[in-house]
């Protein structure tokens, strides 16, 4: 099993739309996680952190969910800028710890 | 302004060769790590330090090779043993330093074998 999972996609949405990504972790004592993006050959960005109880920035809400070990990013009133693949992250309390990717999900937004 | 740099950004390669790519991080970061990315793939960790002249091994740490000699570089070779290496490639280094380790990028190296 992979350690951190995520739904490869691609979603194809219209604009103004919700959409949202979930990814499972297989680690309990894990305790940082990350929403990056990343556009199209470039490298990825830090998007939002997910610490305890969830994060909202904006049009994008991201959620953890320790008991069923996973987390979310829900994008609100989605638009064409929008359009990218965005990677799960999860991380431990230090740098002991190896930062793991989820292969990410391909989101595009259509006019 | 503090960062990650990585260079060359493009890098040609003949089969059979050595090459290294660099990467240096102004951020005063203990944590450095070096990915891969094919096309449409996630990111494959290759290598990661942790501290100055220590480093594990990845997933995918055949055919590669690191030095961490100074807190600053985490240069990476790929070697010939390396089968297939055309990708990006990407380091990224973290402050681990208590409530979570976000991971900063530099621009990436694109590798291709000619």
């Amino acid at each position: 099993r992979k350690e951190v999972e995520q739904d490869p996609g691609p979603f194809n949405v219209p604009e103004g739309a919700t959409v949202a990504f979930n990814c499972t972790y297989s680690n309990s004592a894990s305790q940082s996680f990350f929403w990056y993006r990343q556009d199209c050959r470039k490298e990825p960005k830090l998007l939002m952190s997910v610490y305890s109880s969830g994060n909202e920035d904006g049009r994008f809400t991201a959620q953890l969910n320790r008991a069923s070990q996973y987390i979310s990013l829900l994008i609100r009133d989605s638009k064409l800028s929008d359009s990218a693949t965005y990677l799960c992250v999860v991380t431990g309390y230090s740098s002991a710890s190896k930062i793991i990717f989820g292969s990410g999900t391909r989101l595009s937004i259509r006019p | 302004d503090g960062g990650i740099t990585q260079s060359p950004k493009y890098l040609f390669r003949k089969e059979g060769q050595n090459v290294t790519l660099s990467c240096e991080q102004n951020l005063n970061h203990d944590a450095m790590y070096w990915y891969r990315q094919d096309p449409g793939q996630g990111l494959r960790l290759i290598y990661y330090s942790q501290i100055v002249n220590d480093f594990q091994k990845g997933d995918i740490a055949e055919g590669y090779s690191v030095s961490r000699e100074k807190k600053e570089s985490f240069p990476l070779t790929v070697t010939s043993a390396q089968k297939n290496p055309t990708a990006f490639y990407l380091c990224a280094s973290s402050s681990g330093t208590g409530k979570g380790t976000e991971a900063f990028f530099g621009q990436g190296t694109r590798l291709t074998v000619v």
